[in-house]
């Protein structure tokens, strides 16, 4: 069964880089490692995805080893307003379906 | 273009009763995904709907349900309610067929199991 591990919460200070490790084993080798962002009583919004080395847009850059065996998120000089919880999303193939696995989340703090 | 819509946006039910949960898709997405989000099990995945069909599914018992409309619409059905049902539930829709999860999330419905 795949199993995702993600730090529960970490601190920053504004225009810091942040970095979350997700730990994730037993995926699907053909599918992409996802990261989301979510604020309170909203629903979760998409950041970066990639499927192996790394990826970078406008927000963040994702780093996936060649074993997949887990990823970085790295958000650049963070704000207050990237306070929010940010959730690693992977898929495992079970019984012939797609089972979409998201992290515990880690609670980011960003201080001033 | 509207962002995923769901109704209603909370709900409070009696245990032993059923719910239907609605979510409308941004316009042109054909996939339709929905989570459970509680504090004690975080965001876990219920099924997806493509094109009408269920395409994946996660590990949910049977007295969750769902289908999609050919508009893409969707909803989810529970019944038999449990107290430990109580939970955000959250759609999402996507413009991709495979192989991505790049995702839109509504603002979830709120159940309360009483």
């Amino acid at each position: 069964l795949a199993k995702t591990t993600q730090p529960i919460s970490m601190d920053s200070y504004e225009g810091q880089e942040v970095n979350i490790t997700c730990s994730h084993n037993n995926i699907a080798t053909n599918d992409y490692i996802t990261w989301y962002q979510q604020f309170p009583s909203q629903g979760p919004r998409f950041i970066i995805q990639g499927y192996k080395t790394k990826v970078t847009n406008e927000v963040a850059s994702l780093f996936i080893p060649a074993d997949r065996k887990s990823s970085t998120l790295s958000l650049p000089r963070v704000s207050l307003s990237d306070t929010a919880v940010y959730y690693c999303l992977v898929v495992e193939i079970s019984g012939g379906y797609n089972k979409l696995i998201f992290g515990a989340g880690t609670r980011l703090a960003v201080h001033p | 273009k509207a962002g995923v819509t769901q109704t209603p946006r909370y709900l409070i039910k009696t245990r032993g009763q059923q719910v239907t949960l609605s979510c409308s898709p941004i316009s042109g997405h054909r996939s339709v995904s929905w989570y459970q989000q509680t504090p004690g099990q975080g965001l876990q995945f219920l099924f997806e709907y493509f094109s009408e069909t269920q395409r994946n599914k996660g590990n949910f018992p049977g007295r969750f349900s769902g289908r999609q409309f050919s508009n893409s619409r969707s909803e989810m059905n529970v019944s038999t309610l449990e107290l430990g049902d109580s939970a955000l539930y959250l759609c999402a829709s996507s413009p991709y067929s495979t192989g991505t999860y790049e995702q839109y999330f509504g603002p979830g419905t709120r159940l309360t199991v009483t």
